[in-house]
């Protein structure tokens, strides 16, 4: 079974720090990696994805991940983080050989960045 | 395009009850997932729907079920309601091809509390 793990749940930084969000997943085949962003009081929007080629993606907002096979890893980064980025942050998996339009979550880490 | 549309927003139901919800696709996502989310136990995946089958299903009891439309409008009912079944609900749609899967986008959610 697949599943992922967010190192972090809550993290607070200030304004202009840099940000980075670990996420991990357990699965023996090949996956398509997300991050999704949750503002407060809207829905879940997708960040980025991964599903081949370049390991590391870019996505919106100056944020980007880098996919390590080896350490079965997707970590999220931003290198100075605003005040709007406030929100929580979801990293999802899902599998390339089964489960099509299934995606394991994992449990979200919450960003506060302080003005 | 517009969005993932769920009906309704908000609900309010007692304990023994059952509860529909619905959700419209994006126009041309064939693909309808739907997931509980909870503070507790985050998002979980509930089941998808892809050409009127349902293709996946999660570790839910037989009390929550779906079906989708011609029109891939999917609609998912929960019956004899819990405490515990207190929880937005998500829809997601995506297009596919084959087994392959894009990135899901999410509507807005249903909230549904149980009293």
């Amino acid at each position: 079974a697949q599943s992922v793990s967010q190192h972090n749940h809550h993290v607070i930084l200030s304004e202009a720090a840099s940000l980075e969000l670990g996420c991990n997943y357990s699965y023996g085949g090949t996956v398509n990696l997300f991050w999704y962003v949750q503002y407060p009081g809207q829905h879940l929007q997708l960040l980025l994805k991964y599903f081949s080629g370049d390991p590391l993606v870019k996505g919106i907002k100056g944020f980007e991940a880098e996919f390590i096979k080896s350490k079965f890893s997707f970590n999220l980064r931003k290198p100075s983080v605003q005040w709007s980025d406030t929100a929580e942050y979801f990293c999802a998996v899902t599998s390339k050989d089964t489960n099509a339009g299934k995606s394991t979550f994992g449990d979200g880490t919450t960003l506060t960045v302080k003005p | 395009k517009a969005g993932v549309t769920q009906t309704p927003r908000y609900l309010i139901k007692t304990r023994g009850q059952q509860v529909t919800l619905s959700c419209s696709p994006i126009s041309g996502h064939r693909s309808v997932s739907w997931y509980q989310q909870t503070p507790g136990q985050g998002l979980q995946f509930l089941f998808e729907y892809f050409s009127e089958t349902q293709r996946n299903k999660g570790n839910f009891p037989g009390r929550f079920s779906g079906r989708q439309f011609s029109n891939s409008r999917s609609e998912m009912n929960v019956s004899t309601l819990e405490l515990g079944d207190s929880a937005l609900y998500l829809c997601a749609s995506s297009q596919t091809s084959g087994r392959a899967v894009n990135e899901q986008f999410f509507g807005p959610g249903t909230r549904l509390t149980v009293l």
